[in-house]
């Protein structure tokens, strides 16, 4: 049963904490992508990655960091440099970049208290 | 500065009639577009795409309709039932392997 699993669902975090969160896919897909919902927005790029050791800044990647290790996994760190990091963080896969569907995982939202 | 826009955030329509999604976008290079339904605290799931060769797409009741000189795109859903409701996105694929995603608009069906 193949997918993407994001983990964990709710996340709170303290204000000046470091928090990954976590990404996998089965799909054996090369591409990857983070995104971050916001209430009344769309969904806005935060990094991507096309290939295993590869990523590349998307739209609002200040204050985050990533790392494509795996093809399967595609870890986001929200750091404290992050300034408004309470969001929804949506991850995404694949099969390349361009014109292809993009696969989306369940979610997680980080609270930070 | 958006891109790709769907300006009614939400909309109601009486279960078995159509429902009929908007969504604007300013550059005439975007050239694939994609709709996605999302419901509350769960990833968006890929509905339907039109690439710009075509002017119209169909998968069972779904339809995305496109008109290339006016920069816009329409999704209908006929019949509309109670579980299409959720909040719909378009993509507009803007080359430089991203897509960029309009704001969404919250359909609800009426039983």
């Amino acid at each position: 049963d193949g997918g993407i699993t994001q983990s964990p669902k709710y996340l709170f975090r303290k204000e000046g904490q470091n928090v990954t969160l976590s990404c996998e896919q089965n799909l054996n897909h090369d591409a990857m992508y983070w995104y971050r919902q916001d209430p009344g927005q769309g969904l806005r790029l935060i990094y991507y990655s096309q290939i295993v050791n590869d990523f590349q800044k998307g739209d609002i990647a200040e204050g985050y960091s990533v790392s494509r290790e795996k093809k399967e996994s595609f870890p986001l760190t929200v750091t404290s440099a992050q300034k408004n990091p309470t969001a929804f963080y949506l991850c995404a896969s694949s099969i390349g970049t361009g014109y292809n569907e993009q696969f989306f995982g369940p979610g997680t939202r980080l609270t930070v208290l | 500065d958006q891109q790709v826009k769907q300006n009614s955030p939400s909309l109601s329509v009486q279960e078995g009639r159509i429902s009929i999604l908007n969504c604007d976008y300013t550059n005439s290079m975007f050239d694939y577009f994609l709709w996605y339904k999302k419901y509350p605290a769960e990833g968006p799931t890929f509905l339907i795409s039109i690439s710009s060769i075509k002017d119209k797409n169909e998968d069972g009741r779904f339809t995305v309709f496109l008109n290339k000189s006016a920069k816009h795109l329409s999704l209908h859903i006929v019949p509309s039932q109670p579980g299409d409701s959720a909040v719909y996105f378009c993509a507009a694929y803007s080359g430089t392997y991203k897509y960029i995603f309009g704001t969404g608009t919250r359909l609800k069906v009426l039983a």
